[in-house]
């Protein structure tokens, strides 16, 4: 079976642009997350959907966004870009387990670069 | 979000040795606790999970230490291979995960062959 794929693998952006990432989660899993991951640090938190619907929410501006599509897959945009979104953009996805979907499994990320 | 503090920032062991990670975290609401491994480039990827209902998981040659009343907990490591090399990260959540997981910082670990 297929594990969690995003795209694009890497992107440069200047500043002030506008970037969207997509991600597919494992087949069956409804539940979709998005980590940012900045080089030497751990992932942390930005959004979590399940069933189309935010459920989540880090502690990041308004200019990340996200929804979820109904085949489960997911799109994270990022408005306005600073030279401190430079960072690994990672997607997870879970099964639903009677409302628990704390059981992530991650996607290789996507690299954005900006400039 | 609350801390997950995690210690060493780096660890080098020889093949065949223990290695030792721990984790502190501060919200007693925090009732999941999986460690990643991840190797640069790539997405971490899930090792091993404990609930606080238990104080010592194994899997192969992962032992996950939990300790609910000093807040802690840690990945013990047997027998440690070349190919363990790789950062590690501790990670907890609550309430079925809806707010995401919470990360340490990350072990940079070293196995010297």
């Amino acid at each position: 079976d297929a594990g969690v794929t995003q795209s694009p693998t890497h992107l440069i952006k200047t500043r002030g642009q506008h970037v969207t990432l997509r991600c597919s989660p494992i087949s069956g899993h409804k539940s979709v997350s998005w980590y940012q991951q900045v080089l030497g640090q751990g992932p942390q938190f930005i959004f979590q959907y399940y069933e189309k619907e935010e459920r989540g929410r880090g502690n990041f501006p308004d200019r990340f966004s996200a929804r979820q599509f109904p085949n489960y897959s997911s799109e994270l945009n990022v408005n306005a870009l600073l030279l401190g979104d430079s960072a690994l953009y990672l997607c997870a996805s879970s099964l639903d387990r009677g409302g628990r979907v704390d059981t992530q499994y991650f996607g290789p990320g996507t690299r954005l670069t900006v400039l | 979000q609350q801390q997950v503090k995690q210690s060493p920032q780096s660890l080098i062991v020889q093949k065949g040795g223990i290695s030792i990670i721990n984790c502190a975290y501060e919200n007693t609401a925090f009732d999941y606790f999986p460690w990643y491994q991840q190797f640069p480039g790539k997405g971490p990827a899930l090792l091993i999970a404990i609930r606080p209902d238990v104080s010592e998981k194994k899997e192969g040659r992962f032992t996950i230490s939990f300790n609910k009343s000093a807040k802690q907990f840690s990945l013990h490591i047997m027998d440690s291979q070349p190919g363990d090399s790789a950062t590690y990260f501790c990670a907890a959540s609550w309430g079925g995960g809806a707010d995401g997981l919470t990360f340490g910082k990350g072990t940079h670990l070293i196995i010297q062959p």
